[in-house]
Parts: structure tokens; sequence; C-alpha cells
């Protein structure tokens, strides 16, 4: 069974800020995580997918980090605007399934202007 | 291109009745997949449907039920509605292969409320 959990729970910065949202899983052996982004009320957006065989994955701004071994990864944010603002759920399949998706709770994340 | 769509958008049903859901997935997808998610927590896995057979299922009662259709769109049926069951209810649609690379691409939702 795979467990995500993902600290914080709310962040709030001002805008410009760099930041970083943490999120592990109890089962390593996974075929990649994901990294999503949920406005309120809305569906997921895909950020980024990082495969087991990589440690990082970049898109603009956003620097997705993953360490097996100690089941965690990390979502870097570099300098945060406005629109950042909404909350970022990891992901991690099953082990032995790469479509069976465990999410966190995710991370509130507001950015003041 | 158009992404994930879903209908209805919301709907409200009253305890005991039945609900259908439809998904239709990103041209060229094969697999869908359909995730429930009730406020303040992520989402949970309920089923997976590939070339029209069910590939996985997660821990929901057999309440729910759904289906892929040739064009690889799909519907979510609950029955016996409880007030549990209202939730914000999720399609993804991924090309549906068994590598490490294959991305889930989730539709904006429909929010069943249960009165």
């Amino acid at each position: 069974k795979q467990e995500v959990t993902q600290i914080p729970a709310a962040l709030s910065v001002p805008e410009g800020e760099n930041l970083v949202l943490n999120c592990s899983f109890t089962d390593s052996a996974i075929y990649n995580l994901q990294w999503f982004r949920q406005d309120p009320g809305k569906g997921l957006t895909s950020l980024l997918l990082i495969q087991s065989s990589q440690r990082e994955q970049t898109s603009g701004r956003l620097n997705a980090s993953l360490d097996k071994s100690s089941g965690r990864s990390t979502l870097y944010i570099a300098a945060s605007q406005p629109g950042d603002s909404a909350t970022y759920l990891c992901a991690a399949p099953v082990p032995g399934s790469n479509y069976k998706l465990t999410f966190g709770k995710g991370t509130l994340l507001t950015v003041n202007p | 291109d158009a992404g994930v769509t879903q209908s209805p958008t919301h709907l409200i049903k009253t305890r005991g009745q039945h609900v259908t859901l439809r998904c239709s997935p990103i041209s060229g997808h094969k697999s869908v997949s359909w995730y429930q998610q009730v406020l303040g927590q992520g989402p949970q896995f309920i089923f997976q449907y590939y070339e029209k057979e069910e590939r996985g299922r997660g821990n929901f009662p057999d309440r729910f039920s759904a289906r892929q259709f040739p064009n690889y769109s799909s519907e979510l049926n609950v029955n016996a509605l409880l007030l549990g069951d209202s939730a914000l209810y999720l399609c993804a649609s991924s090309l549906g292969g068994r590598g490490s690379t294959d991305t889930q691409y989730f539709g904006p939702g429909t929010r069943l409320t249960v009165l």
C-alpha cells in the first residue's frame, strides 16, 4: 500500500520568494511521481512527471526532484507570483502500477502581492 | 487540441438515486481513470479502463461501476447514492502504456451533491 504525505499543509509567502513544497511516500518501488496544481473547485493540471530513473525535472520556474531511497520528492518554485496561488498535489503510483495514483492532501500555497 | 472533457459540470441528486457521469479523453488516449475527491482531501482512485477493459479498481463499493466505449469515452455510474458520495469526480486520460512516462491528464471534474 502506498501512502503519500505533504508538508506543509498551507504556506503563505510574499511575491518573489523562492519556495519548496515537500512530498514523502512510503513505498519507493514506483515507476514515477507526478506533481499537480489544483485551483479552487477545478480539476488538476499536470505540472511535472519524474520517472523513477530521473532525479530532477524542470519546467520554467518549477523544478521537481525525486529521491526514491529516502521516499521524498520536492517541488521548488522560483520567483513566486500571485498567479501561483493554488493547491499543489503530489501523486505516487501504487507499486507495480503506473496508473493507480495515490495522492497527498496537498499544500495550499498563497502568494501575496 | 481539446483536453479531457467531463459532463455534467454540476449535479444535485437525492439519497437513493442513481447518477451517470461522462468523460471524453484526449484524442489518441486509450486509457481513462476515475477519481473521487472529497473536500479537503486528495483524489482517491476508483477505476481505470484501458481498451474497454477494466484494468484496476480502488477500494469502493459495488455501487460504483464504470465502462469504456469503443471511442474510448467512459461513464461512471453510482447507484443508491449516499450523502457521503458528495464529491468532485475527476476523470483522467492517458495513452495507457505501462511505462514510466505515461502522464495522466485530468478533466475539470463533475461536482456531485447528494441531499
